[in-house]
């Protein structure tokens, strides 16, 4: 199984709630990351595991909240978003932290209203 | 800051013809660099990646050349077909910091 699931596809969430967004793999790969996407622009990094434990935070604002509750789960808590935080947000994972080759999900469309 | 960027936003070609996509980059600590292919709607696919002490690597279809020389990426596509419509991104792994950088992107578009 070489997939990268994340959950919900779409999401749209006032600026008062409270959401998650999931991401699951079963590769065995011990490293797993959040990037932020805007329309036609690059993936950015927010957060990087590696073996459940934060190793990176590109300086992300605090209503983003990672959390790695195994190897194989990665969630974002969502809280208080502003309306310039909506895009695309991807997770991927990889064999080892900076492994080049990275595996990334489908991502979650939010829009924050 | 340094930053991987491209030549060309939108690159169209027709099905059989080969593809060149550019990209040029600053970093000179980036120790691999890799190619990525987004779909609509779909999350970067894995293409190719090729380290730094090395000049060119090929696989099915892509074949990436790096210049050091001018900092400079580039993937050629073989016999490029209407799947292969897609965004490209380089990107670079900073050696000591051990994340990836993407470049901006190009869209390629492949007529039938």
């Amino acid at each position: 199984d070489t997939e990268v699931t994340q959950t919900p596809k779409h999401l749209v969430m006032g600026m008062t709630n409270k959401k998650s967004l999931k991401c699951e793999q079963h590769m065995g790969h011990r490293a797993m990351y959040w990037y932020k996407q805007k329309a036609k622009k690059p993936p950015e990094l927010m957060f990087v595991y590696s073996y459940e434990k934060l190793s990176i935070n590109e300086s992300v604002p605090s209503r983003f909240s990672p959390e790695c509750p195994n190897s194989s789960l990665l969630n974002l808590h969502l809280h208080a978003l502003q309306p310039e935080d909506s895009a695309l947000y991807l997770c991927a994972s990889s064999q080892g932290l900076g492994a080049p080759e990275q595996y990334f999900g489908p991502g979650t469309r939010l829009t924050v209203t | 800051g340094e930053s991987v960027g491209l030549h060309l936003p939108t690159l169209s070609v027709q099905e059989g013809d080969n593809s060149i996509i550019n990209c040029a980059y600053s970093n000179s600590a980036s120790d691999y660099f890799i190619w990525y292919k987004q779909e609509s709607g779909k999350g970067p696919q894995f293409i190719i990646d090729i380290r730094s002490n090395m000049d060119k690597r090929q696989g099915q279809r892509v074949t990436v050349l790096l210049n050091k020389t001018v900092k400079h990426l580039s993937l050629q596509i073989a016999a490029t077909q209407p799947g292969d419509s897609a965004v490209y991104f380089c990107a670079e792994r900073n050696s000591g910091y051990s994340t990836l950088t993407f470049g901006k992107g190009t869209m390629l578009l492949v007529s039938p």
